[in-house]
């Protein structure tokens, strides 16, 4: 009965490089959801896929940011270049239908 | 623009104390979820709220929706140190797909 899982928990980069974070949605579930929280925030919406379609990026920033739910393995957010604001934690989340969501239990990406 | 309004955005109570929160918007959502985060973890769901003028209770905890679901209410009765974290209210509103909107979030805090 495993739930949504997001690996790593915790990452850490220099300025510049890449990040990846990874995300399997619980068994069954086809929409997943990325969202992003600065500390004392909430959560910003990102990005809304369902396999192999991005439904809605709007929260996605321009530049260095991409997201794919590929037919067969996890989700991936991809950050090239990244920068200190960049900091954050990263949460995924997957649904049945698009309704009630559930969260994965986040990973922590400090740029240093 | 936030189309989900929490407050307060920061509350400290002593145990034993009641309080509410509230999650308000004027827009009209399809339902409405409340999600406990403590630090370090990503949210769980405490409850999905779907029917205006609709109660529900989890134990201490007392959810209503509003009865033209644009706003909601959760409440609890002597409050514990567990229930310490940030509750983060979501409202699902229909457009070309189901999309989820979360509010800033209402951090609560209960000192023994």
């Amino acid at each position: 009965n495993a739930g949504v899982m997001q690996n790593p928990r915790h990452l850490v980069r220099r300025r510049g490089q890449e990040a990846r974070l990874r995300c399997s949605p619980m068994k069954g579930h086809s929409h997943v959801y990325w969202y992003r929280q600065l500390p004392e925030e909430g959560l910003k919406f990102m990005v809304y896929l369902q396999k192999e379609n991005i439904i809605d990026e709007s929260g996605m920033p321009k530049e260095r940011f991409s997201a794919e739910f590929p037919k067969e393995g996890p989700s991936i957010l991809r950050i090239q270049q990244v920068v200190r604001g960049d900091s954050a934690a990263y949460f995924c989340a997957s649904s049945l239908r698009g309704n009630t969501i559930y969260f994965g239990e986040g990973s922590w990406l400090t740029v240093v | 623009t936030q189309l989900l309004e929490q407050s307060p955005q920061f509350l400290s109570i002593q145990e034993g104390e009641n309080l509410t929160v509230y999650c308000n918007s004027s827009s009209v959502f399809s339902s409405l979820q409340w999600y406990r985060q403590e630090p370090g973890e990503g949210p769980v769901l405490l409850v999905t709220v779907v029917t205006g003028g609709e109660v529900k209770k989890l134990k201490r905890l007392t959810f209503q929706f509003g009865d033209a679901r644009k706003d909601s209410s959760l409440h609890i009765t002597a409050a514990q140190p567990g229930d310490t974290g940030l509750y983060l209210c979501a409202g699902e509103r229909k457009t070309s797909y189901d999309k989820v909107i979360f509010g800033p979030g209402t951090s609560l805090s209960v000192i023994p």
